[in-house]
């Protein structure tokens, strides 16, 4: 089945405690992308990645670090998280030249405490 | 101003009514447009998507694009109460994938 999965699902953590939301498609696509959903604010992006080992920001990269090593992975780090990064993250992918025909996967929440 | 603005709504028709959402956007250069559609709880999923001016129509669904009023609408013909979600109307300024900008969406509820 083709799919975006997101690891993990739900996560409350402390102020500074550095972690990894992972994300992973098995639909040779090229292009991947984190967003953060917010209420009131919608989805905003924070950084896409056009295939391995290019990645660029979104409209709200701060405190966020991503990498691009195999074409079917794009995890999402959080150096040390802030209660202003609670949210809801969806991972999404897409073959190049299809624009935002984006596949999203389920979306991981987030605490920060 | 924002980027892609969007009415939240909610906005409320009878079934079997046509729906009408509207979104505009700021960036004149933009060239690809979208409508997501997405379920409480649940993730975004792409309903239509839309390049030039004019209609394009799938189904229930028709986009309207008028990139000299900088103006998108989506359509939804005989709306069914399993319409009733969020729709999130995108925007890119090119026709590859590149950086997405979303509407914070108009919320849909039909009616029995």
């Amino acid at each position: 089945e083709a799919q975006v999965t997101q690891n993990p699902r739900y996560l409350i953590t402390v102020t500074g405690k550095k972690l990894t939301v992972t994300c992973s498609q098995n639909m040779n696509h090229e292009y991947m992308s984190w967003y953060r959903q917010d209420p009131g604010l919608g989805l905003r992006q924070i950084y896409y990645s056009m295939n391995v080992e290019v990645t660029d920001k979104g409209d709200v990269p701060e405190g966020y670090k991503v990498s691009r090593k195999e074409k079917r992975n794009f995890p999402l780090i959080l150096e040390s998280p802030s209660p202003n990064q609670t949210s809801l993250y969806f991972c999404a992918s897409a073959p190049t030249g299809t624009g935002g025909s984006q596949y999203f996967g389920p979306g991981t929440r987030l605490t920060v405490t | 101003q924002k980027e892609v603005e969007q009415n939240s709504g909610p906005l409320s028709v009878p079934e079997g009514a046509i729906a009408s959402l509207n979104c505009t956007y700021s960036d004149r250069g933009s060239q690809s447009f979208f409508w997501y559609r997405q379920y409480s709880g649940k993730s975004p999923e792409l309903i239509m998507f839309i390049y030039s001016n004019g209609d394009k129509e799938d189904g229930r669904f028709t986009a309207q694009l008028n990139k000299a009023s900088q103006y998108v609408s989506l359509l939804i013909r005989d709306s069914q109460p399993s319409d009733s979600a969020t729709y999130l109307c995108a925007v890119a300024v090119r026709r590859t994938a590149s950086k997405l900008t979303f509407g914070t969406g108009t919320r849909l509820q039909v009616t029995l």
